[in-house]
Formats: structure tokens, C-alpha cells, sequence
């Protein structure tokens, strides 16, 4: 059974960037799409992006539009998410997901069935 | 974007008790949505995909009905181990994917 285990929690200083990496272990996300998803302190879970694993091409939510890539590395198994131009407002949990299966360019989505163990990152000064 | 909101914001049930949570979409997502389980300092953790097939593991206790904008998750009988925030989520159509706001379950 595939896990998805991300990197450690990161303290930033506003203005910075931040990368978070995601690996499989136990499998392989090769054919799925990867996405990364956060919870804000006392807020809900919102979704920033994914990365298409064949195209290699990652879409990103209108809001993170210019301050997030989504990058994969399909021969170490391993997704990142980088955020720039950090502020106090990227205080959050960040979970990386599998959320969809693909052949060829056509994917099947069928909701998030595997996540990261979650990263903390704080934007403090 | 489709925006999806949840009902109620918080419901407070008594273990054993049967809970109801809604989730509307702002525009038809067919039978495209998920629900999730969160729990404080845990990952969330997928019960219901495809409006209402449960994942792997889940316990029938669970249940989901709807299709196009109108959604029910359904808790037969509250458990301890069942107080948590539920979120839905469509994923018709990606890219974007949405989220609701949570409905928090808490112990009346």
C-alpha cells in the first residue's frame, strides 16, 4: 500500500519561499495525479494545485496563480510544492494527495484516497 | 469556480444518534464529490467517493446520497471514534477542485 510521507515542518520569514517535498513509499505514483492541499489554523481545507503525472503539467488554483509550482520527479517518486513571497497568511498545514488515475492525457478522478502525513510551515518574523 | 456549502456549521449529537450532514453545489457536479473524515493533527481521510461508494475500510455506518448539486452524508449511529469535522468535495471537471467549509460533529 503506496504512503505519501512529505518533509518537516519549516519556520519562514515573510518575503521567502518555501519547498515541500512528497515521496512514495511502499508504491509509486507513477499514472496519478498528485495534489497539495492546505488548512490554514481554524480555517477548511483548500486546495492550491496538481500536477498531471504523464503530461508533467501542473494546474494551479486561481488564487496561488504566480506564487506556486508544482513540480514532479517520477524517477525518485517525489512531488514538490514551492510557495514564494510567503506571508503570515501561509501559516498552515500542507498535505499532499493522490487524487487522480491516468492513461495516456485522460484521468479519472475519484476524490483524494491517499495523503501526506501533513507539513507545518510558519511565516513569522 | 463551483463553490460548495455545508450545512450545518457544526451539529452536536449524542453518540448512538443518527447525523445528518448536507453539502450543496453552487452549479451540477453529477455524481462527482467526495467526503472526508478530519480529525485535529491527522491527514484527512476519504469515506465516500463517486457521491455514494465508500472507501476502502470505511464502516457501513456511513452512507452518502445525492447527485447534481444536492449531497447527504449520513452517520448511522455516532460513534466515539466518529466526532470530527466532515468536508465534501467536487472534483467535477478538474482542474480547480473545491471544498466546503467543514461541518464540525461534536459530542452533545
Amino acid at each position: 500500500q503506496v504512503q505519501l510521507v512529505q518533509s518537516g515542518g519549516e519556520v519562514k520569514k515573510p518575503g521567502s519561499s518555501v519547498k515541500v517535498s512528497c515521496k512514495a513509499s511502499g508504491g509509486t505514483f507513477n499514472n496519478y495525479v498528485i495534489s497539495w492541499v492546505r488548512q490554514a489554523p481554524g480555517q477548511g481545507l483548500e486546495w492550491m494545485g496538481g500536477i498531471h503525472p504523464i503530461l508533467g503539467t501542473p494546474s494551479y488554483a486561481q488564487k496561488f496563480q504566480g506564487r506556486v509550482t508544482i513540480t514532479a520527479d517520477e524517477s525518485s517518486g517525489t512531488g514538490y510544492m514551492e510557495l514564494s513571497s510567503l506571508r503570515s497568511e501561509d501559516t498552515a498545514v500542507y498535505y499532499c494527495a493522490r487524487e487522480g488515475y491516468c492513461r495516456s492525457t485522460t484521468c479519472l478522478f475519484y476524490g483524494m484516497d491517499v495523503w501526506g502525513q501533513g507539513t507545518t510551515v510558519t511565516v513569522s518574523s | 469556480e463551483i463553490v460548495m456549502t455545508q450545512s450545518p456549521a457544526t451539529l452536536s449529537v449524542s453518540p448512538g444518534e443518527r447525523a445528518t450532514l448536507s453539502c450543496r453545489a453552487s452549479q451540477s457536479v453529477g455524481s462527482n464529490l467526495a467526503w472526508y473524515q478530519h480529525k485535529p493533527g491527522q491527514a484527512p481521510r476519504l469515506l465516500i467517493n463517486g457521491a455514494s461508494t465508500r472507501a476502502t475500510g470505511i464502516p457501513a455506518r456511513f452512507s452518502g446520497s445525492g447527485s447534481g448539486t444536492e449531497f447527504t452524508l449520513t452517520i448511522s449511529s455516532l460513534q466515539s471514534e466518529d466526532f470530527a469535522v466532515y468536508y465534501c468535495q467536487q472534483y467535477n471537471n478538474w482542474p480547480p477542485t473545491t471544498f466546503g467549509q467543514g461541518t464540525k460533529v461534536e459530542i452533545k
